[in-house]
């Protein structure tokens, strides 16, 4: 079965750092480009990151840039997202996706999701 | 990177049909044909629906129908049914390798 498990969320004090991960099985990650996707509860998606396949291409919302590295350990099935300088408004479900393939063509689409860490930010 | 304007909410009857606007910019929805739609029941993961505008990913009931003109993109939902009431999202590209999603619209099926 195709799944993505997300991993790592928690209560962190603003200023913080967590690495949430994500585990992919029933397929093979590094052919793959993944994101990361957040909720924050009873609000709408917002797109947070995209890393390419091999992890040599990396971008990032606004929201995020600078604070947030999204990375990959192909040998291992995993993607991760390193948050630092963690503040309330960061506080979300955060979602792992993986991006459509259409033959050979990237298509700016999410097929596979997992069912979400969340992460709360407070003291 | 602001996000795309959607109706909070919108509803039909069983058998109805419904369409959800998704207004964006001629940086994001205006300039590229990429936008999507997908559908999320809360607590479980979102599904999506449409892709490319107007293109159903296989499996995908085809009640579901997508378009777009200009800067607004739209989702057609056919023949209404109970289970199609959930939450629905629009997302487009936006330029330099960034995605921009709606604010999600609340469908309710009466």
């Amino acid at each position: 079965e195709v799944q993505l498990v997300e991993s790592g969320g928690g209560l962190v004090q603003p200023g913080g750092s967590l690495r949430l991960s994500c585990a992919a099985s029933g397929f093979t990650l590094s052919t793959y480009w993944m994101h990361w996707v957040r909720q924050v509860p009873g609000k709408g998606l917002v797109w947070v990151s995209r890393v390419n396949s091999d992890g040599s291409a990396t971008t990032y919302g606004d929201s995020v840039k600078g604070r947030f590295t999204i990375s990959r350990d192909n040998a291992k099935n995993t993607l991760h997202l390193q948050m630092n300088s963690l503040g309330a408004e960061d506080t979300a479900v955060y979602y792992c996706a993986r991006e459509f393939v259409e033959g050979s063509r990237q298509t700016d689409v999410f097929d596979i999701w997992g069912q979400g860490t969340m992460v709360t930010v407070s003291s | 990177q602001s996000a795309l304007t959607q109706p909070a909410s919108v509803s039909g009857s069983p058998g109805q049909s419904i369409t959800i606007s998704c207004t964006g910019t001629s940086s994001d929805v205006g300039r590229y044909s990429t936008v999507s739609w997908y559908q999320h029941h809360p607590g479980k993961a979102p599904k999506f629906m449409i892709y490319e505008v107007s293109k159903r990913p296989s499996g995908v009931s085809n009640r579901f129908s997508g378009s777009k003109s200009g800067n607004t993109a739209s989702l057609t939902i056919s023949g209404l049914q109970a289970e199609d009431e959930a939450d629905y999202y629009c997302c487009s590209y936006a330029g330099s390798g960034t995605l921009v999603f709606g604010g999600g619209t609340k469908l309710t099926v009466l």
